[in-house]
């Protein structure tokens, strides 16, 4: 089955830097790779999601990247405010396999 | 109301006890999971159903048992449950393959 490697676990930054969340998965047949934010106490909601046919895909202040030859894939918040301190996931496959997720912490 | 929804939103049970976890959603999504979210595991995937009737296990499926006779509802049962199924549950639905999936509110389980 597909395994997802999520790095950093923790990531702290001062507001309006960048900040960039990396993943690795394992099964070469997978082409969908999103990405889902979840606020504390709440439910994880897809922020951006990218597919193979695409390397790179931007929406506002977040952009992801796919690298389908290094099976790596990778979340860009640039310019970060402190509402998107968050823990964020990325996943693989078409049954969603999580990565462990990153705490960004964004000080205000 | 529309969407997913999951019952209850905690809850407290002994050890040994079956108890039962509730997933409905209005969408006639094609695709349901449920996943354990545990400090430091993410989100594991536990059981999950490609249509009525079609249930295929995850990556934690040991100690739970699923079933999907409706479109819409796709409970999670614990047959006895142990302490290390303490843990928060959420159920999604996505409407086809490689799709976003919709995440219901989570349930909160303690067992004791």
């Amino acid at each position: 089955g597909e395994n997802v490697e999520q790095h950093p676990s923790t990531l702290s930054v001062q507001e309006g830097d960048s900040a960039v969340i990396k993943c690795t998965y394992s099964d070469s047949a997978s082409n969908y790779f999103p990405w889902y934010k979840q606020e504390l106490g709440k439910r994880p909601q897809l922020i951006i999601d990218i597919r193979s046919n695409v390397g790179e895909k931007k929406d506002q202040r977040i952009a992801v990247t796919l690298n389908k030859t290094a099976k790596h894939f990778s979340l860009h918040i640039t310019e970060t405010q402190p509402e998107d301190s968050a823990v964020y996931f990325c996943a693989a496959n078409y049954i969603p396999t999580f990565g462990r997720g990153t705490s960004l912490i964004v000080h205000p | 109301d529309a969407g997913i929804t999951q019952s209850p939103r905690y809850k407290i049970t002994e050890t040994g006890r079956q108890v039962t976890l509730m997933c409905h959603q209005t969408w006639s999504h094609s695709y349901m999971f449920w996943y354990r979210q545990d400090l430091g595991h993410g989100l594991r995937l536990i059981y999950y159903s490609a249509a009525a009737d079609i249930t295929d296990k995850g990556e934690v499926p040991d100690g739970y048992v699923v079933s999907r006779s409706k479109t819409e509802n796709f409970p999670l049962t614990l047959e006895s449950a142990t302490r290390s199924q303490t843990s928060v549950y959420f159920c999604a639905s996505s409407p086809d393959r490689n799709t976003e999936a919709f995440f219901g509110q989570g349930t909160r389980l303690t067992v004791v």
